[in-house]
Parts: C-alpha cells; structure tokens; sequence
C-alpha cells in the first residue's frame, strides 16, 4: 500500500541556517512525488516535484529510490520558508492515477 | 482566471443538519477532488472525481456524498452532520498530464472551515 511519512511535526531553525525536512515513501511501483506547502492564511501550493527537477525559492528535493526518501532541503534558511510543507505521492497505475497521498506535514519555523 | 474557488468559507452547523460545500474551478481540469484537513493527519481524500459524472472513493468518504454534473463543478454534501466532521475542507483540481502515467500538479481551493456543534 501507498504510504508517506514525515517524520517531524515541527521544525525549527535559525535564519541562514540549513534546513532538511525528511520524506519517506513506500509505493511498490514508480512513483511521482511532490512537495507542497502552505503558508499561513494562504491555500496550498505546489513547491516542486521530483519529475521537473527545479529549485524553487532555493528548495532542492532527490528522489533517493534505494532509500525510499524523498527530503527537501534548503541551504539558507529564511524567515519567509515559514509555512507547513506536505510531502505527497501519486501513483502512477491502477487507482492509485491521478491520486495524491500526503504525509502529515511538517511545520517549519525559521527564527530571525 | 479564478481558479479553484470554493463556497461557503466558513459554516457552523448542528448536530444532524445537511450541507453542500461547492467547488468550482475555471481551468477545464478533468480531475477534481475533496480533500479534509485535521491538525496532525494532513489532508485525507474524501471523494474524488476523474470526469463529469464520474465520482470515486477516496480514504474516509464516510458521512459524506458528492456529484459532479458539470465538468467545473464538484460538490461534497454532508446529509447528517457529526462533530467528528469538524475540520477544513479542501478543494482541488489537476488535469491529467501528457502522458499515461502521472497526474499534473493539484490546484487547491481557498478551503471551508466547518464546525459542527
């Protein structure tokens, strides 16, 4: 079965300084995977996804498949990355196409 | 180009009342969706929708009904409100990317709080 963790509920660092938010993932198949975020009084959001291998707002994310892991990361952190952030996976057969599955968030808190 | 809007924005309701939460959106998505949001679980698929008049199962579509007659509407009914329905409610829409396999990005609605007493 299809399943993502995120293993931190919250997170907390200090402004320019790295930041990694953990993503795990198990999907017996090739899957694609997402990160969302949300920030405060806003609607979610798509950040970046593994398949457009960008960088937005300085995001980064690899698809590690031997280690099912899927973390965002962030060199320098800034006061404005302060918002929740989902992983998410879609399935890529069967019913699970076109179907996003969401860990549980992650809320980071990058102090000034 | 409104997007995905979603109506009402907040409601509060009694114990056993009906509601219909409506989602529209104006980018000719194929797929639409109703998700739930509670502190410490995420979003969770209620219902989804891959089509006009075409609705799914998602993880915890219990106490919740949904129609979709037109392909820019989708709408989530609650025919007997409970207070483990109290949460935020997410509406979102994707179309189905260039090729087979995988979905193009979600767009979500603004969301409705909804409490029920």
């Amino acid at each position: 079965a299809q399943r993502v963790t995120q293993p931190e509920k919250l997170l907390s660092v200090f402004k320019g300084a790295p930041v990694e938010l953990k993503c795990n993932y198990s999907y017996s198949g090739s899957p694609e995977l997402f990160w969302y975020v949300q920030y405060s009084r806003q609607r979610l959001q798509l950040l970046l996804r593994h398949i457009s291998r960008e960088s937005i707002k300085g995001f980064t994310a690899d698809l590690n498949k031997g280690e099912t892991s899927f973390h965002l990361k962030k060199p320098f952190a800034q006061e404005e990355d302060s918002a929740m952030y989902y992983c998410a996976l879609s399935g890529s057969r069967g019913s699970t196409l076109g179907r996003l599955y969401f860990g549980r968030g992650t809320q980071l808190t990058v102090w000034p | 180009n409104a997007g995905v809007t979603q109506t009402p924005k907040f409601r509060v309701l009694k114990t056993g009342q009906s509601m219909t939460l409506l989602c529209a959106q104006d980018m000719n998505h194929e797929y639409m969706y109703w998700y739930r949001q509670d502190p410490g679980m995420g979003l969770r698929l209620i219902h989804y929708s891959v089509g006009e008049g075409t609705t799914a199962k998602g993880e915890v579509p219990d106490g919740y009904n949904v129609s979709r007659l037109k392909k820019q509407n989708f709408l989530l009914g609650l025919e007997s409100a409970a207070p483990s329905q109290t949460s935020v409610y997410f509406c979102a829409s994707s179309s189905l990317a260039g090729g087979p396999k995988f979905t193009d990005t979600q767009y979500f609605g603004p969301g409705t709080r909804l409490t029920v007493l």
